[in-house]
């Protein structure tokens, strides 16, 4: 199946800090990647909808000028957790698609811890 | 509104011992569905799909899934479980014409050696 590379796979930084989560799409196009959190023992919660060239789509909650996306090419996607808090410690995944696929390939994930 | 149900938290089998995973989905059409597996720490692999036809699906790792309209199930089986399919195991569903994935809450899978 095709790849998609998240990086990093785990970062801890200082509370007030920004830390950029990068997703590249390795093996194919991605029109569309998505963004999820997961807290310990629960499920994905999907945080925000990103296609190429466009502006995000944030689900309810989700502060977007806090967790900036950017979709600049066709294979790499970033989430910014900006002036971090402890309380944005949590494992962030991304998942793309290819235009017309109805697969989601997945990153391996990134664990991010504030301190 | 659309959703996945994973009625079971958490199972323990012993190993060599048959396995089923539940999941309901409530859509109103029948969506393309999924079965993925989560290592600890780790992204996620996906197990196996249904989109149409065979209602019996063959996944990796030996798993595989029986889609039944009539209870809007799509469970998943493994005949006999090695300790290494220890994780946990996300059933998911994409509506038609939409792009975003509708996740179960996860069943974590313990086996007992």
């Amino acid at each position: 199946g095709a790849v998609v590379s998240q990086h990093p796979s785990w970062v801890i930084c200082k509370s007030g800090t920004s830390v950029k989560i990068e997703c590249r799409s390795l093996d194919f196009q991605a029109t569309t990647m998505f963004w999820y959190r997961q807290f310990p023992k629960q499920s994905l919660m999907l945080m925000a909808t990103s296609n190429e060239g466009s502006k995000a789509t944030y689900e309810q909650g989700v502060e977007k000028d806090k967790f900036l996306i950017n979709h600049a090419s066709l294979t790499l996607s970033t989430l910014t957790v900006t002036s971090a808090h402890p309380e944005d410690s949590s494992f962030y995944i991304c998942s793309a698609s290819a235009p017309g696929g109805t697969e989601a390939f997945f990153g391996q994930g990134t664990r991010l811890t504030v301190v | 509104a659309q959703s996945v149900t994973q009625p079971d938290i958490h199972i323990t089998v012993s190993e060599g011992a048959s396995l089923e995973l539940r999941c309901n989905y409530s859509y109103g059409a029948t969506p393309y569905l999924f079965w993925y597996v989560q290592s600890p720490g780790q992204g996620l692999q996906l197990l196996l799909k249904y989109f149409s036809g065979d209602t019996l699906v063959q996944g990796i790792k030996g798993f595989e899934a029986e889609f039944k309209r009539s209870q809007s199930s799509f469970n998943l089986r493994k005949p006999s479980v090695h300790w290494s399919d220890a994780a946990e195991y996300f059933c998911a569903a994409l509506g038609a014409g939409s792009y975003q994935l509708t996740f179960g809450k996860g069943t974590k899978l313990s086996v007992i050696p």
